[in-house]
Parts: structure tokens; sequence; C-alpha cells
């Protein structure tokens, strides 16, 4: 079945360090790619979506880039500061029939330090 | 726009206790949908429903109810709660997927604990 696998955190970094955070996939055909992000004590909300190949999906200086030869889509940020601390989910529909659903990686959970 | 809002913020429960975890959203989507989410596990679906009168099962169905009677809530019902039921609750709603609405617009959750 469809599934989405990321890296295990935690991750803790330097203000201003640069960041990855690994998501690869397993789908039939090319559904939308999203990253979550929930900050601590609040509910997911939408960080960036790509919605075809090749398409990259950026919002408040992270980015994403919907890879489907090696069906990943990494979360980069080039410099992240401590408002950045969160925990980051990658998430795919469902293929099929209902396919209204997301399933989420585990999540990664960020903190950045002064 | 509230978006989508859920009551309680917090609750504890005791051991074989009901209660009901509301959930509204204000945005006419027809997609509403149940989440727990246990520390170091991501989020996994208990329902989900696409309209009002339509409602299914997710991955972690068991101990849970729902309904929909109108488009703009979607209610938890834990009959007989247990332990295994302490978890933070997340509801989500999302526009048709046929067009483009595919993205989930979450509620801030509530946190529960079974004594």
């Amino acid at each position: 079945g469809d599934s989405v696998t990321q890296m295990e955190g935690p991750v803790t970094l330097s203000e201003e360090a640069f960041l990855t955070i690994n998501c690869t996939y397993t789908a039939t055909g090319y559904p939308s790619l999203f990253w979550y992000v929930q900050y601590p004590g609040e509910g997911l909300q939408l960080l960036l979506k790509a919605t075809k190949a090749d398409d990259k999906g950026s919002n408040k200086g992270f980015e994403a880039t919907y890879r489907k030869e090696t069906t990943s889509f990494h979360l980069e940020k080039g410099s992240v500061q401590v408002s950045d601390s969160a925990v980051y989910f990658c998430a795919l529909p469902y293929s099929g029939a209902g396919s209204y659903q997301l399933t989420f990686g585990k999540g990664t959970k960020l903190s950045v330090i002064p | 726009n509230a978006g989508v809002t859920q009551t309680p913020k917090f609750r504890i429960l005791k051991i074989g206790q009901s209660m009901t975890l509301q959930c509204a959203q204000d945005m006419n989507h027809n997609y509403m949908y149940w989440y727990r989410q246990d520390p170091g596990m991501g989020l996994k679906l208990i329902y989900y429903s696409v309209g009002a009168g339509i409602t299914d099962k997710g991955e972690v169905p068991n101990g849970y109810n729902v309904s929909r009677s109108t488009t703009e809530d979607f209610p938890l019902r834990l009959e007989l709660a247990a332990p295994s039921q302490t978890s933070v609750y997340f509801c989500a709603s999302s526009g048709d997927r046929r067009r483009g609405g595919d993205e989930q617009f979450f509620g801030p959750g509530t946190r529960l604990t079974v004594l």
C-alpha cells in the first residue's frame, strides 16, 4: 500500500544551520505530496505541497522537490531559526477509491538552539 | 473564518466513562477526519466522513463512534474509555479533491487522559 518513510529524529541544529529532512514514498501513480508542520501545543498545518513530478513546493524559506526518479520529497531550509523548532510530517493521499485520506510519516522533531 | 475548532482542549476521564469530542468547521468542506496522535507514532486515522450522513472507518476505529448529521459538525464518541485511548485527538477537514482541495486543515487538538 501507499506509504511514506521519513527520517527519524530528533534533529538538533544551531541557528542558521542547513536543514534536510528526508522523505521517501511508495505510491500508485503520482499523487500530491505534502509537508505539514506541528508547532508545540498546536495542530498540524500545511507547510508546502507539490502536485506533480519535478514541482518544487516552497514556503517560509522551506523547499521540497517532488522527485519521481528517487521517489523522494526531502524538506530543506538553508538557514534555520529558533522559531522553526517543531515536528515535521511528510504525507501523501491514499490512492484508489475513496482516496480522500492522507497517510503520514511518523514525524521528525526539530529543535533549533540559539 | 474560525477554520476547524475542537472542544474541549483537555479532558481527564476515568476508565469506563464516556465522552464526546466536538469538532466543527466553517469552510463548507465535505470531507472530515478524526486522527489520534500517540507520542512518537505519527497520526492514525480513526474515522472519516465524505459528507453529511456518510461515515467510514479508518485504521483504528475500535472503541469509537462518529456521526455526521450536518456538513459543519463531526463529533467523536468514546464509549467505555480505556487507558489505551489516552492520546491527542485531531479533527481535520478538506475540500473536494477533484477540485484541488486535497489539503487537510487541522483543529488545535484535544488532549485526553484516561486514568
